[in-house]
């Protein structure tokens, strides 16, 4: 079956472009965490979605990040005027509920390079 | 302030013997711990995963073990196949709080 499906895999923006990155979760799925990966780091929490409620967004760096997902499916994260230390992978992942044990799934990322 | 660390960034293991992977935690609220493989250029793939309430979860090669006191927990890969080469995460989270993950560990497995 469709895994999760993130776009575009790789984007290059010049410092203050704004940018948006789509997360297609498995169909079905309540859950949907965005993740931010620098290099030669594990992936760091942004924030999580159960259906279109933004449940946390403790982990955005700054302001400058905002997500949403307002049919309870897709969701995108748009940063604006990104700056150098944007750059990372970011991951998108879903899971089927909201159990501590429910697995996430994740997608390929979105690797953001930031000039 | 790291909650989850793997203190080893790289591991090379001849094919046939034992990978054994190591993680640290240092909040003691964690109460699921899960490991994850990550091939270039993929997301994570969910490996294999153990609660607090257990010390030990098996699932065909792989083992992960859990020292609690030690706040301590192992990924075993027995016998270890030039497959598993790849990154390995180990995450944590506290009830449905979102899982905090370690920087990873590169396994190369030499054939």
């Amino acid at each position: 079956g469709a895994g999760v499906s993130q776009s575009p895999r790789y984007k290059v923006a010049k410092r203050g472009q704004d940018v948006a990155l789509r997360c297609d979760p498995i169909s079905g799925h309540v859950s949907l965490f965005w993740y931010q990966q620098a290099l030669g780091q594990g992936p760091e929490f942004l924030t999580y979605f159960q259906n279109e409620a933004q449940l946390d967004k403790s982990g955005l760096p700054s302001d400058r990040f905002f997500a949403e997902r307002p049919e309870g499916s897709v969701s995108t994260l748009k940063i604006q005027r990104t700056q150098q230390e944007d750059s990372a992978v970011y991951l998108c992942a879903s899971s089927e509920e909201i159990l501590a044990s429910e697995t996430q799934y994740f997608g390929p990322g979105t690797r953001l390079l930031v000039l | 302030d790291q909650q989850v660390k793997q203190n080893s960034p790289s591991l090379s293991v001849q094919e046939g013997r034992i990978s054994i992977l190591n993680c640290d935690y240092t909040n003691s609220m964690f109460d699921y711990f899960l490991w994850y493989k990550k091939y270039p250029a993929e997301g994570p793939t969910f490996l294999i995963s153990i609660s607090s309430i257990k010390d030990k979860n098996e699932d065909g090669r792989f083992t992960v073990f859990l020292n609690k006191s030690a706040k301590h927990l192992s990924l075993h890969i027995v016998p270890s196949q030039p497959g598993d080469s790849a990154v390995y995460f180990c995450a944590a989270k506290r009830g449905n709080t979102p899982l905090v993950f370690g920087k990873g560990t590169r396994l190369s497995v030499i054939a």
